[in-house]
């Protein structure tokens, strides 16, 4: 069964602090691994990764692929408690997206 | 910039009632998704949509379930008898490309009595 795994399950920070957060997954047919943001409501696009190495960064944001470990990371620097937010980690494959269970991140004031 | 927008934002209905929630997707996106979110569990794929035909659909998707695009801007999901377990907020995503990035609408709360 296809599945994605993220960890830790919940992480809280003071502000300033970095973040690393972890998605493994086991998904036949990969073709790309996103990464979103849920607040109150809608998850929220941050990454796509399609290859392996190659870091994308937004910001205080950043995130590499590992296809040949089959993982991602999301790293979060110098957090603000506007991060506080659940991270979701999902798998495209064919024509739908496989979620994890998410990362609910705190960070204090 | 362009946003996926859903309708309504909350809606309770009794069990056995036929539901309708409505979407509009990014006005020049060709391929059309629904997710579910039960409370505190992971984000489920339902059904994705292109060129006015399902896809792919998942097994949560039987025959209660159905999606349209009635129009040229709105594409609708419908439960026609509701259960209890469909209680969920329901997510309306859509994507220029079938392998491009999905961006999702702020979703419907459905609470089934």
């Amino acid at each position: 069964e296809d599945k994605v795994v993220q960890s830790p399950l919940s992480l809280v920070v003071h502000e300033g602090d970095t973040v690393t957060l972890n998605c493994s997954y086991e998904v036949t047919n990969f073709r790309s691994l996103l990464w979103y943001k849920q607040e109150k409501k809608a998850p929220t696009f941050l990454f796509m990764l399609t290859s392996s190495g190659i870091e994308k960064k937004s910001g205080r944001l950043s995130s590499i692929l590992d296809k040949k470990e089959l993982f991602s990371i999301l790293n979060i620097t110098a957090t603000q408690t506007g991060d506080s937010a659940i991270y979701l980690c999902a798998v495209e494959y064919g024509n739908k997206l496989v979620f994890g269970a998410g990362t609910i991140l705190r960070v204090k004031s | 910039e362009p946003e996926v927008t859903q309708t309504p934002s909350h809606q309770v209905t009794q069990m056995g009632q036929e539901v309708i929630l409505r979407c509009v997707p990014i006005s020049n996106h060709l391929y059309f998704y629904w997710y579910r979110q039960i409370l505190g569990q992971k984000v489920e794929f339902l059904v994705s949509f292109y060129n006015n035909e399902i896809s792919e659909k998942s097994e949560i998707f039987d025959d209660q379930f159905s999606v349209e695009r009635p129009d040229g801007s709105n594409f609708t999901l419908k439960i026609r008898s509701t259960k209890l377990e469909d209680s969920a907020m329901y997510f309306c995503a859509s994507s220029r490309g079938q392998q491009e990035t999905q961006y999702f609408g702020p979703g419907t709360r459905l609470l089934v009595l």
